[in-house]
């Protein structure tokens, strides 16, 4: 079946433009959650929702990010005045429950391709 | 203490090697633990969960250590196909969000 997709796969941007992330989670997949990897660096958390809503968006760096998820389904990561220190590898992954687990309880997130993005 | 740590990279090993990975995470509430693995230019990809007991998957074996809060990750007989950066994931706490590990580039010559 269809994957976790991600657009655009690139995406060159002026410092101060606002850009918009776009994450197709894999289809039936409740939980969806935001990271960004800059060069040389580890995933980084930002956002986690749970169908439309967002426990958990304590990843985020700035009041310029912000999410949405809509229809329990694609997600919008939306990043207002870019700035250079932006620039990095947006991915979204997906996974079936996303709720507390118990232990020796495994969930399996599903990563997209991830947006680069360039801000100049 | 960064919240998982792993071992600086990269490491060389000629086909055939065994080659250990080492992590240690600072959140005894993590209940939940992984390796992924991520080729240059793409996204992570599970390669193991790690269950308490340890686990085997073919030449893969992971360890996990809960009282030093500590995992491994062992490869025997390592092949060219091996080579990746190999990521260490815990989950924060409970809640299924994932820390990642800086990662360890594995790279396997002939």
């Amino acid at each position: 079946g269809a994957g976790v997709s991600q657009s655009p796969s690139n995406k060159v941007t002026e410092k101060g433009k606002d850009v918009e992330l776009r994450c197709d989670p894999i289809s039936g997949h409740t939980a969806l959650y935001w990271y960004r990897q800059s060069l040389g660096q580890g995933l980084e958390f930002l956002i986690y929702f749970q169908g439309n809503s967002a426990p958990d968006k304590s990843g985020l760096p700035s009041d310029r990010f912000s999410a949405e998820r809509t229809g329990g389904s694609v997600s919008t990561l939306t990043i207002q005045r870019t700035q250079q220190e932006d620039s990095a590898v947006y991915l979204c992954a997906s996974s079936l429950a996303g709720t507390r687990l118990d232990k020796e309880g495994k969930e399996t997130q599903y990563f997209g391709p991830g947006t680069r993005l360039l801000v100049l | 203490r960064k919240e998982v740590e792993q071992d600086p990279g990269p490491f060389n090993v000629p086909e055939g090697a065994t080659v250990a990975f080492n992590c240690t995470y600072s959140n005894s509430a993590s209940q939940s633990f992984f390796w992924y693995r991520q080729d240059c230019r793409k996204e992570p990809k599970l390669l193991m969960s790690v269950y308490s007991s340890g686990n085997e998957d073919g030449r893969f074996t992971a360890q996990l250590n809960r009282a030093s809060q500590y995992i491994s990750l062992l490869i025997r007989d390592s092949k060219l196909s091996d080579s990746a950066t190999y990521l260490c994931v815990v989950n924060r706490g409970g809640y299924s969000t994932l820390t990642f590990g800086k990662g360890t580039m594995l790279l396997v010559s002939p």
